[in-house]
């Protein structure tokens, strides 16, 4: 069972545009939401997170948008630039421990 | 402040062989988690260590093992490769059960 689901799979923006991507979660433990970018051969770069008690966290350009009653959240890229083409995984996790993550999105911003 | 490093960079093993992959955590962090990343999927957790004890596994074989050392380097050990076991495995450090940050990643390669 996928603990969490993420939308949509690719996302083509042109430069200056707004990039949102989703992601629904199954299990309410669950207490700790980030987002990761990832560049292809490297490791995943934690973008911004946040915990369920607040229901939006911006750092810059990135904005997490998090309904808990839902059980969604999605990250927004104000102003998107080339520079942000990279594959965001969501996650989850439940006391820091195992962290469950999405399938990716690839985000393309074209000039 | 010295990152996360994981050691090969990239490795080729024949199917029945075993293999040793090392992390090497960020400064400070006592807490070491395995991923395992299939090409175009999300990491999927192997297991987490802290304080050199074992912290939590997810549903992986037992010929998936590790250590961790009192420095909180950490080895990863998969006996009897299969082909599916070629994926970028990923280790990631954090304080505890904190933001974890992860490292570059090992490219195995089963044949």
């Amino acid at each position: 069972q996928q603990q969490v689901k993420q939308s949509p799979q690719s996302l083509i923006v042109q430069k200056g545009g707004i990039s949102i991507i989703n992601c629904a979660y199954e299990n309410t433990a669950f207490d700790y939401f980030p987002w990761y970018q990832q560049f292809p051969g490297k490791g995943p770069a934690l973008l911004i997170a946040i915990r369920p008690d607040v229901s939006e966290k911006k750092e810059g350009r990135f904005t997490i948008s998090f309904n808990k009653s839902a059980k969604q959240f999605s990250l927004h890229i104000m102003d998107s630039q080339p520079g942000d083409s990279a594959t965001y995984f969501c996650a989850a996790s439940k006391n820091g421990n195992q962290f469950y993550f999405g399938t990716g999105t690839s985000l393309t911003v074209i000039p | 402040e010295t990152g996360v490093t994981q050691s090969p960079t990239h490795l080729i093993k024949t199917r029945g062989q075993q293999v040793t992959l090392r992390c090497s955590s960020q400064s400070g962090h006592n807490t070491v988690s395995w991923y395992q990343q299939a090409l175009g999927q999300g990491p999927q957790f192997i297991f987490q260590y802290y304080r050199e004890e074992e912290n939590g596994r997810g549903n992986f074989p037992p010929r998936f093992s590790g250590l961790q050392f009192p420095n909180y380097s950490s080895e990863l050990n998969v006996n009897a490769l299969e082909l599916d076991d070629s994926a970028l495995y990923l280790c990631a450090s954090s304080l505890s059960q904190g933001e974890q940050y992860f490292g570059p990643g090992t490219r195995l390669t089963v044949t």
